[in-house]
């Protein structure tokens, strides 16, 4: 069965530092990827996605992310911080054939003035 | 371009009284969807609508919830009667195609239901 794994329920990073949000997957085929990011009380906004083709992927906000077949991964970065960042970020498989989408748990990210 | 809009935003209630949601998603986009997003967890699908008709709603508890589109626009989810166990935020999201492919999903700000 599909399934994603979002390993860190929070992270603490300093403003200005870099981040990195991992999520990892379980697919028999490549999925569609994407992060969503949702700040408190509001509805979850798309960052970035991945269908095909480059696996560096560039989004909204300043935010990358990078799909790695091998490690079944597409680990979510930044390298610089703002205060504004702060929120919780969804990783998400889209099952290909279907419409369905599988969110993980979340990541909750602080950010340190 | 607006985005989803779902209201009310916050709603509480007593177990046992009915509630409802209602969901206005982007114009021109036919494929609509209702998720559940219990806390610290991502959201899981409840309901979704090609145009006016419920294609998948295998994870949606019939004996209470309900579910409408009926011109295939806007939404109305209920829950009657609610539930302790009902409290947590209700996502509403559209999609511009069809045909049961992936899309990209847009969601609205979600309304937050607490059941006293």
């Amino acid at each position: 069965a599909q399934s994603v794994t979002q390993p860190d329920i929070h992270i603490t990073v300093s403003e200005g530092a870099s981040l990195e949000l991992r999520c990892n997957y379980s697919y028999g085929a490549t999925p569609y990827l994407f992060w969503y990011v949702q700040s408190p009380g509001q509805g979850l906004q798309l960052l970035l996605k991945y269908f095909s083709g480059d696996t560096l992927v560039q989004g909204i906000k300043g935010f990358e992310a990078e799909f790695k077949r091998s490690q079944s991964s597409f680990n979510l970065r930044k390298p610089s911080v703002h205060w504004s960042d702060a929120a919780e970020y969804f990783c998400a498989v889209g099952v290909r054939g279907t419409y369905k989408y599988i969110f993980g748990t979340g990541t909750r990210l602080k950010v340190l003035a | 371009e607006a985005g989803v809009v779902q209201s009310p935003r916050y709603k509480i209630i007593e177990k046992k009284q009915p509630v409802a949601f209602w969901c206005n998603p982007i114009s021109g986009h036919n494929t609509l969807y209702w998720y559940l997003q219990n806390l610290g967890q991502g959201p899981e699908l409840l309901i979704r609508y090609e145009n006016e008709e419920a294609v998948d709603d295998s994870q949606l508890p019939k004996d209470r919830f309900s579910a409408e589109r009926l011109k295939g626009v806007d939404s109305t989810l209920k829950i009657q009667p609610a539930e302790l166990g009902d409290s947590a935020v209700y996502l509403c999201a559209s999609s511009p195609g069809t045909s049961g492919r992936i899309d990209t999903q847009y969601f609205g700000p979600g309304t937050r239901l607490t059941v006293l």
